[in-house]
């Protein structure tokens, strides 16, 4: 069935370092991959996404990458600070659903440290 | 920046009573979801709506949900006899359509079933 993947659950980075969080989804024919931040008592909110035609995407700190092949994408966050600490959701819109619903990933907590 | 609103923030019920979760859905978006997040796992897909109906649902919404556009501006949930297990964070999401991909999530309805 659909399903999606995330590691890892906490992350744990020095602010300046990089985060990587990574996804892996099971339907081949998936083709639109978005990720959301999420706040302590917030919304989730779509900070960047990408489609199944671009190998990458960057958004001034944040880029995702996605390699079609392996089925998994990833997520970046560079020179990381204090803000940058929430849950982290990736999705993947199934080939299959005419209504692009997503299928979400578990989720990763970043915390970054000061 | 529109966003989608919902109502209540909190709601808290007795097992086999029912509620109704409300959201008011970005005003030009024609998609409206309904996910659910229980403490601690995955954002789950409930169901979709487009053009008055429900256009994709999962094993989830089972006959004890039921959705609704009442009027022009509203999207509901409706959740009959609650089961504990039906305790979990409610999103309502938004999508534009024709070609856009982007879901806006509304903050969540916290339920609670005692």
């Amino acid at each position: 069935g659909e399903n999606v993947e995330q590691h890892p659950s906490t992350l744990s980075v020095q602010e300046g370092d990089s985060a990587v969080i990574k996804c892996t989804y099971s339907d081949s024919a998936s083709n639109y991959f978005p990720w959301y931040k999420q706040e302590l008592g917030k919304r989730p909110q779509l900070i960047i996404d990408i489609r199944s035609n671009v190998g990458e995407k960057k958004d001034q700190r944040i880029a995702v990458t996605l390699n079609k092949t392996a089925k998994h994408f990833s997520l970046h966050i560079t020179e990381t600070q204090p803000e940058d600490s929430a849950v982290y959701f990736c999705a993947a819109r199934p080939g299959a659903s005419g209504t692009y619903k997503y299928i979400f990933g578990t989720g990763t907590r970043l915390k970054v440290l000061a | 920046e529109p966003e989608v609103t919902q109502t209540p923030s909190h709601q808290v019920t007795q097992m086999g009573q029912e509620v109704i979760l409300r959201c008011v859905p970005i005003s030009n978006h024609l998609y409206f979801y309904w996910y659910r997040q229980i403490l601690g796992q995955k954002v789950e897909f409930l169901v979709s709506f487009y053009n008055n109906e429900i256009s994709e649902k999962s094993e989830i919404f089972d006959d004890q949900f039921s959705v609704e556009r009442p009027d022009g501006s509203n999207f509901t949930l409706k959740i009959r006899s609650t089961k504990l297990e039906d305790s979990a964070m409610y999103f309502c999401a938004s999508r534009l359509g024709q070609g856009a991909y982007e879901q806006y999530f509304g903050p969540g309805t916290r339920l609670t079933v005692t």
